[in-house]
């Protein structure tokens, strides 16, 4: 069973404009949410993180948002930059306690085009 | 500070032949993790080492890979005999300790393709 899904495999954003990425996830035990961005032929590397206890956490262009009665979170880029081009993985990890702890569950990945 | 080494970069084997991907994490990592990261999907966890301890090791196949990170520094996750569908991307990363939210520290990863 996917626990961590971005129902939406590609985006394409004009330079300037938001990008919105989402994600959905089902295991109600999971509360420490993190973003990464992955260029070809590299490793994903950590972008924004956001812990159960907010509801929005912000890093100069990039915002991410949770709404836990929805089990839906979401990464705003604004504004969008050519080299915001990349793979975006949302990753989510259980509470303190238990084997689990620590452990990353990815999404799918959704592909962001930013054109000039 | 050197990232997550990781090599070979590239490997291409035929089916059934054994292989071994190498990393070596950022120094004074404690946790250092295996990914598989098939094409279109997200890396999924197969192994978790607590210095030389595996703690998680619930999604690794066991009949046909292993690991091992005898120092608790470097780490080789092997595959033996290969199959066609081991076709994939093998990711390592490490954090400083994982029994906290550290962030992960990725690798760029092995392309394995099996012929």
């Amino acid at each position: 069973d996917q626990q961590v899904k971005q129902n939406s495999p590609s985006l394409s954003v004009q330079e300037g404009r938001i990008s919105i990425l989402n994600c959905d996830y089902t295991n109600s035990m999971f509360d420490y949410f993190l973003w990464y961005k992955k260029y070809p032929a590299e490793g994903p590397t950590f972008l924004i993180s956001i812990s159960s206890i907010k509801d929005k956490n912000e890093d100069g262009r990039f915002t991410v948002f949770l709404n836990k009665s929805a089990k839906h979170l979401s990464l705003h880029i604004v504004p969008s930059q050519p080299g915001d081009s990349a793979v975006y993985f949302c990753a989510a990890t259980p509470r303190a306690g238990g084997t689990s702890y620590g452990k990353l569950t990815f999404g799918q990945g959704t592909i962001l085009t930013v054109h000039p | 500070e050197a990232g997550v080494v990781q090599s070979p970069r590239y490997k291409i084997i035929e089916k059934k032949q054994p292989v071994a991907f190498w990393c070596n994490p950022i120094s004074g990592h404690n946790t250092l993790y295996w990914y598989l990261q098939n094409l279109g999907q997200g890396p999924e966890l197969l192994i978790r080492y607590e210095n030389e301890e595996a703690v998680d090791d619930s999604q690794l196949p066991k009949d046909r890979f292993s690991a091992e990170r005898l120092k608790g520094v470097d780490s080789t996750l092997k595959i033996q005999p290969a199959e066609l569908g081991d076709s994939a991307v093998y990711l390592c990363a490490s954090t400083k300790d994982g029994s906290s939210y550290n962030e992960q520290f990725f690798g760029p990863g092995t392309r394995l393709t099996v012929l």
